[in-house]
């Protein structure tokens, strides 16, 4: 079975852009979670979807956002980048509430 | 509330000899626990997990972990490390609400 797979796996923007995210889940799997990964702040929850809909949400702000398709692949937004943005965004997915499995993560820099 | 301290932020030891990775949890009700290795600049990916079955559970590349809720601990150890174990290991305890709570994660460093 293909594992998790995160587009694109590098980018670089610019304050004020805004960007999309990519994941798609190992087939089978419907639930979809997203984390954060820097250096100071450690793994961070964002958000959790199952069947097209958010099931947990972390502490982020608004400028956090995701979705999730009926094929269960996902999408997470953060607009009005800053600086502090920049990060490795991990998604993991999962069958229900089972083990976790985690993408390569994609890394995200912020000039 | 759950929650899971990693004890050790660093560990170095010498190629060929034991590694143990200490990890206590929190948590109002029986959990699961796992462990999770991350290599540079790559994902996380399972080495084991504990799920109220047999409390010494047997991972990936000869990692295992005991489960002892006296103690509260779920340490993760090897008998004897390689090279290519130096990477940053994650304890995750998973919460009530299905959130995944990791750990702060503790750094191996493997010596020649």
């Amino acid at each position: 079975k293909a594992g998790v797979t995160q587009t694109p796996r590098y980018l670089i923007k610019t304050r004020g852009q805004q960007v999309t995210l990519s994941c798609s889940p190992i087939s089978g799997h419907r639930s979809v979670s997203w984390y954060q990964q820097t250096p100071g702040q450690g793994l961070q929850f964002l958000f959790e979807y199952f069947s097209e809909t958010q099931r947990n949400k972390g502490n982020f702000p608004g400028r956090f956002s995701g979705r999730q398709f009926s094929n269960s692949r996902s999408e997470m937004n953060v607009s009005t980048l800053e600086l502090g943005d920049s990060a490795l965004y991990l998604c993991a997915s999962s069958l229900s509430q089972d083990t976790q499995y985690f993408g390569p993560g994609t890394r995200l820099t912020v000039l | 509330a759950q929650s899971v301290t990693q004890l050790d932020s660093h560990v170095s030891v010498s190629e060929g000899t034991p590694v143990l990775l200490r990890c206590n949890y929190s948590s109002s009700y029986s959990p699961s626990l796992f462990w999770y290795v991350q290599h540079p600049n790559k994902g996380l990916q399972l080495l084991l997990k504990y799920t109220s079955a047999a409390t010494l559970v047997k991972g990936i590349n000869g990692f295992e972990a005991e489960f002892k809720k006296s103690e509260t601990s779920f340490h993760l150890t090897k008998p004897s490390d390689h090279m290519s174990d130096a990477a940053e290991y994650f304890c995750v305890v998973r919460s009530g609400t299905y959130k995944y709570i990791f750990g702060t994660g503790t750094r191996l460093k493997v010596l020649a």
